[in-house]
This record gives C-alpha cells, sequence and structure tokens, in this order.
C-alpha cells in the first residue's frame, strides 16, 4: 500500500524558503506517475502547486513559477517543495499527492503539513 | 486557469435525507482522448482529501455506493444518497484537464 509523508518546518519567518518533505514508502517514485504538492488555506481554498514526473521533469503553477522549485531523491525515494520570499499568505497546510494522468486522479495524499510564516 | 465553481458553499442535511452539489467548469472537461477530467473529493475534519469519484461518476475503490456523480462538458453534480454521520466534511470539485489543476471552492457539509 503506498502512503507518502509530508515533514519540515512548521513555523517559516516571511522572505525565507519554505522547505518540505514527501517520503514516499510502497511505490517507486521513478516507476511511473506524478507526484504534487498541494496546499490549503485558511478558509479552505486549495491550490495545486506543481509537480515532478516519474521521469523528473516539472510542471509549476504559473502562480507561482518564480518561487517554487520541487526536486527529488530518488535514493531515498522522497521529493521535495521549496518556496522562496513566503510571506504570511503562503500560510497553509501543505500536502503530498501522488496524480495518476491516465484516469485524472489524485490517488492518494500524505498527512498535511501545517505551515505557518509569520517573525 | 479553468475557474471551477461550486454551489451550495454550505449545506446542512437530515441523516438519511440526499445531498447534492453542483459544479461548473469555465471551460469543457472534455478531452480530445473522449475522457472528461472531472473528479470528486471528500476532506473529512483533520484528515486529507479522499478521492470519491473521477471522470465524473467512476466510483473510487472502496467508496459507498451513495456516492454518485453525473454531468457533461461544463455542468457536474455529486449526489449523497441516505447522508450519514460519516459524510460530514468538505466536499471539492477538481478538475485535471489542463494544469494548472483547479479545484472549486469547496462546499461544506454538515448535519441538522
Amino acid at each position: 500500500e503506498i502512503q507518502l509523508q509530508e515533514s519540515g518546518p512548521g513555523l517559516v519567518k516571511p522572505s525565507q524558503s519554505l522547505s518540505l518533505t514527501c517520503s514516499v514508502t510502497g511505490y517507486t517514485i521513478t516507476s511511473g506517475y506524478d507526484w504534487s504538492w498541494i496546499r490549503k488555506f485558511p478558509g479552505n481554498k486549495m491550490e495545486w502547486m506543481g509537480y515532478i514526473s516519474n521521469s523528473g521533469s516539472t510542471n509549476y503553477n504559473p502562480s507561482l513559477k518564480i518561487r517554487i522549485s520541487i526536486t527529488r531523491d530518488t535514493s531515498k525515494n522522497q521529493f521535495f517543495l521549496q518556496l522562496n520570499s513566503v510571506t504570511t499568505e503562503d500560510t497553509a497546510t501543505y500536502y503530498c499527492a501522488r496524480y495518476i494522468w491516465e484516469l485524472g486522479v489524485m490517488d492518494a495524499w500524505g498527512q498535511g503539513a501545517s505551515v505557518t510564516v509569520s517573525s | 486557469d479553468i475557474m471551477m465553481t461550486q454551489s451550495p458553499l454550505s449545506v446542512a442535511v437530515t441523516p438519511g435525507e440526499s445531498a447534492s452539489i453542483s459544479c461548473r467548469s469555465s471551460k469543457s472537461l472534455l478531452h480530445s482522448n473522449g475522457i472528461t477530467y472531472l473528479s470528486w473529493y471528500l476532506q473529512r475534519p483533520e484528515k486529507s482529501p479522499q478521492l470519491l469519484i473521477y471522470q465524473i461518476s467512476n466510483l473510487a475503490s472502496g467508496v459507498s455506493d451513495r456516492f454518485s456523480g453525473s454531468g457533461s462538458g461544463t455542468d457536474f453534480t455529486l449526489k449523497i444518497s441516505k447522508v450519514e454521520t460519516e459524510d460530514v466534511g468538505i466536499y471539492y470539485c477538481v478538475q485535471f484537464l489542463e494544469v494548472p489543476y483547479t479545484f472549486g471552492a469547496g462546499t461544506k457539509l454538515e448535519l441538522k
């Protein structure tokens, strides 16, 4: 059974970088599919941030394009989110998920990591 | 970006009754391959989003058949029959036709 788990700092200062790790077990991220980051803001709005494919290519939400980077460590079966120059508007719960493009579904999600941007 | 508009934003349902949630997209979600990339998710309190329905009407594995989806093109509906306590949460429609994938604002379902 596939499982995803987010980890990283829960508090980040404005103007600094937010870094999160998604650790995947039960499936090898190079075997297939796309590996996404999604966030949920206070008030329930959800935003897809971007993904890294099984081949290592990336695709980002244009609204974040100049600030976001998604990378991976295949030896650890992990992928990462870095969001630069954060503001209080980036306070959210961050989720990683597997996207199966043949079906058009994100079928497996992590439990979420709450990140607060505050000085 | 494709805009997803859900209604209502909140609904209160008596257990055992039915509920319907509508979702409208600003562009047809029908791909040239014949698949319509519209999914529904439920986020229960303190939980991650759970896939309910994909490609308009396909029930995800392990999901109760009290959930059903319908629609086409730009107009979609999620129906929950015989609402139970475990159905409480926020329901989202999502389009996966093109990036950036976009979500509806969410519909909060509560029990009367």
